[in-house]
């Protein structure tokens, strides 16, 4: 099991630029979500699905959209990048069995020139 | 004022002390307590989980909860600089569902040789 996998694992992007980033887990789990960490502030929750064809907003979700299209696959799009998005943005998924515990992907580290 | 409130540190330990690492919280709501560790450019990874208040053991973790004074703790015996990492704690009103934790910022804790 490759568990949660993220893609890319670094970009930089010019403001105004677009892009995807990926998130897909084969572990069957129902829950997925995207965070943003950054220094001093934690971890803060962008969106989250919690099942194929739904998604909801978190925390901080201005300038963010999702999708959950297949089960196994969170996509987090930003249409227009600003640099307040450069950050560390991770993924997790959550089984219904799972309980409390989060499975978080290796990140993906954006910055936004 | 955060929901949960956690010094970052960094916490510099000699090899083989005792860490004691602290949250505190606001919302008396919470009931489930979770601490993650998370290692440089890693993702983070679930350590231990408790429910209510009490004390629950693994090797040399131990997590401490008191509801009454809305603080938590995990002690690591031994410290070994293989536990250089962040520590997050984080905290949930419910287990299933739309489960959404809180987490701290973090503490950064070094065990030097």
């Amino acid at each position: 099991n490759a568990g949660v996998t993220q893609t890319p694992k670094f970009r930089v992007l010019k403001t105004g630029q677009s892009m995807t980033l990926l998130c897909a887990q084969d572990m069957n789990h129902e829950y997925m979500y995207w965070y943003r960490q950054d220094p001093g502030m934690g971890l803060r929750l962008i969106h989250y699905s919690v099942g194929e064809g739904t998604t909801a907003k978190g925390e901080v979700p201005d300038g963010y959209n999702v999708s959950r299209l297949k089960k196994q696959n969170f996509l987090l799009g930003l249409e227009s990048a600003a640099p307040s998005q450069t950050s560390v943005y991770f993924c997790a998924s959550r089984g219904v069995s799972s309980y409390n515990e989060q499975f978080f992907g290796p990140g993906t580290r954006l910055t936004v020139l | 004022q955060k929901e949960v409130e956690q010094d970052p540190g960094p916490l510099s330990v000699p090899e083989g002390a005792i860490v004691s690492l602290n949250c505190t919280y606001s919302n008396s709501a919470f009931q489930y307590f979770m601490w993650y560790r998370q290692y440089s450019r890693k993702g983070p990874e679930l350590l231990m989980y408790t429910y209510s208040s009490g004390n629950k053991e693994d090797g040399r973790f131990t997590a401490q909860v008191d509801k009454s004074s809305k603080y938590i703790s995990l002690f690591i015996r031994d410290s070994q600089p293989s536990d250089s990492a962040t520590y997050l704690c984080a905290m949930s009103i419910t287990s299933g569902g739309s489960y959404i934790p809180t987490f701290g910022r973090g503490t950064s804790l070094i065990v030097h040789p």
